[in-house]
């Protein structure tokens, strides 16, 4: 069971706006660094955001991090078909010792 | 550009061991800002992470699969490698192996990047 929270799904029009949120605790989120993956359907995880809130080359700025407290959110702006992928929310947790993912969300563009 | 490719069985039998390397090509597995690590996800399921290796062997492990993991560092082949023991079908996943980089030396400020394409494991007699 994972310790970090999201919604199993969003589903927004296209060019509109979607945000998911990421539920953790003192000794994930609220200490360390918050990542997003996303994962095309049948791919690998790619990261997305980076260091709460940073985009690594190649990403779109139609993604953006934030973080406050204990929650983060991934926001996607000007939705596109291509955005229909699962993201993860993920951090090092300091007091399981290790790296935990979010229960992941499902994002589909109507 | 970084690259990693998983290989090993696709099929393991139940209380046997799961054995999979991740072979690192375009770059070197002995730097020093980088750890390395395995992930896995159940059909259907979510990312759970298993492990990350340093290559001096120095190892963090899932709590709750430590009992069963073992991972290890090949530097002269610029491969990591992952065992897993007494597997039952909930083992059954694909397994991805990822670059663990980000702040030197603070785990805190780390993530996974990139990835390798993942390679599916069953587990059945």
């Amino acid at each position: 069971q994972s310790v970090l929270t999201q919604p199993p799904s969003v589903s927004e029009a296209p060019r509109q706006r979607v945000t998911i949120s990421c539920s953790g605790s003192s000794s994930n989120i609220g200490n360390n660094a918050v990542n997003w993956y996303q994962q095309l359907p049948g791919k690998a995880p790619k990261l997305l955001i980076y260091y709460d809130d940073l985009l690594p080359s190649g990403v779109s700025d139609r993604f953006s991090g934030s973080k406050s407290g204990t929650s983060a959110s991934l926001a996607i702006s000007g939705l596109q078909s291509e955005d229909e992928a699962d993201y993860y929310c993920a951090a090092w947790d300091d007091s399981l010792n290790g790296y935990v993912f979010g229960t992941g969300t499902k994002v589909t563009v109507l | 550009q970084l690259q990693l490719q998983e290989s090993g069985p696709g099929l393991v039998k139940p209380s046997e061991t799961l054995s999979l390397t991740c072979t690192v090509s375009g770059g070197s597995i002995s730097s020093s800002s980088y750890y390395w690590g395995w992930i896995r996800q159940p059909p259907g399921k979510g990312l759970e992470w298993i492990g990350s290796i340093y290559y001096s062997g120095s190892t963090y492990y899932n709590p709750s699969l430590k009992s069963r993991v073992t991972i290890s560092v090949d530097t002269s082949k610029n491969q990591f490698s992952l065992k897993l023991s007494s597997v039952t079908a909930a083992d059954t996943a694909v397994y991805y192996c990822a670059r663990f980089g980000g702040a030197e030396g603070i785990f805190g400020v780390k993530w996974f990047d990139p990835w390798g394409q993942g390679t599916l494991v069953t587990v059945s007699s």
